[in-house]
């Protein structure tokens, strides 16, 4: 069974403070997607990563793609309230067209 | 530059009636894909569409639901018999290509079964 693992599972930081969120998996993705999801709605894509090694910046948002395409992160700088939700990796897996999702990380940014 | 479209985004059902869910790709996205998501837990792959062909159907349960993408309108999940365990979030995603490449959702319909 193929997983996408994320850590930590809840995070609680005050405005300001800078986190990270790992996404892992012992199995090749061709791609890696980052989405966010706020309660009563959808998830909502942040990135798309494809290259081993690739790192894409977001305004305070920097994801990265592990060199082996196994893992990823994302990093947030200078944490807002407005940060808030539920964080989802997802990725199809090489070889196959089916999406699976991580376990999810929910962050919680005090003002 | 409409988003993927669900409806109803709210549905109550009593146990044993039918619930049909709706949802119409983004604009020139022929690839359909439907997940549940139940409280505190992720999201699961249930079926994988396109226009008039059921493509991967292996996490939809066995009984009871089905899913459709016709050649005209939108693509139906639909659930007979509902039972309590069906309360969850459906969420609809398309995509343009035939990869796990980018997929954007919809909004989701919360279906409640009393």
């Amino acid at each position: 069974t193929q997983l996408l693992e994320q850590s930590p599972q809840f995070l609680s930081i005050q405005e300001g403070e800078n986190l990270t969120v790992y996404c892992n998996s012992s199995s090749v993705f061709s791609s890696l997607q980052w989405y966010r999801q706020e309660p009563g709605e959808g998830p909502v894509l942040l990135v798309t990563v494809v290259t081993g090694g690739e790192v894409k910046k977001l305004k305070r948002l920097t994801f990265q793609f592990g060199d082996a395409r196994k893992d990823s992160s994302l990093h947030i700088t200078a944490a807002q309230p407005g940060d808030t939700g539920l964080y989802l990796c997802a990725g199809g897996p090489s070889g196959t067209y089916k999406y699976i999702f991580g376990t999810g990380t929910r962050l919680k940014v005090l003002a | 530059n409409a988003g993927v479209m669900q409806n109803p985004r709210h549905l109550v059902r009593r146990r044993g009636q039918e619930a049909r869910l709706r949802c119409s790709p983004m604009k020139g996205h022929s690839h359909v894909y439907w997940y549940r998501q139940l409280p505190e837990e992720g999201l699961k792959f249930m079926v994988y569409l396109q226009k008039e062909n059921i493509i991967d159907e292996s996490g939809m349960p066995k009984e009871r639901f089905s899913a459709e993408f016709p050649k005209e309108g939108p693509s139906i999940l639909r659930i007979q018999q509902v039972v309590r365990g069906d309360s969850a979030a459906y969420f609809c995603a398309s995509s343009r290509r035939a990869e796990p490449y980018e997929q954007y959702f919809g909004p989701g319909t919360r279906l409640t079964v009393t």
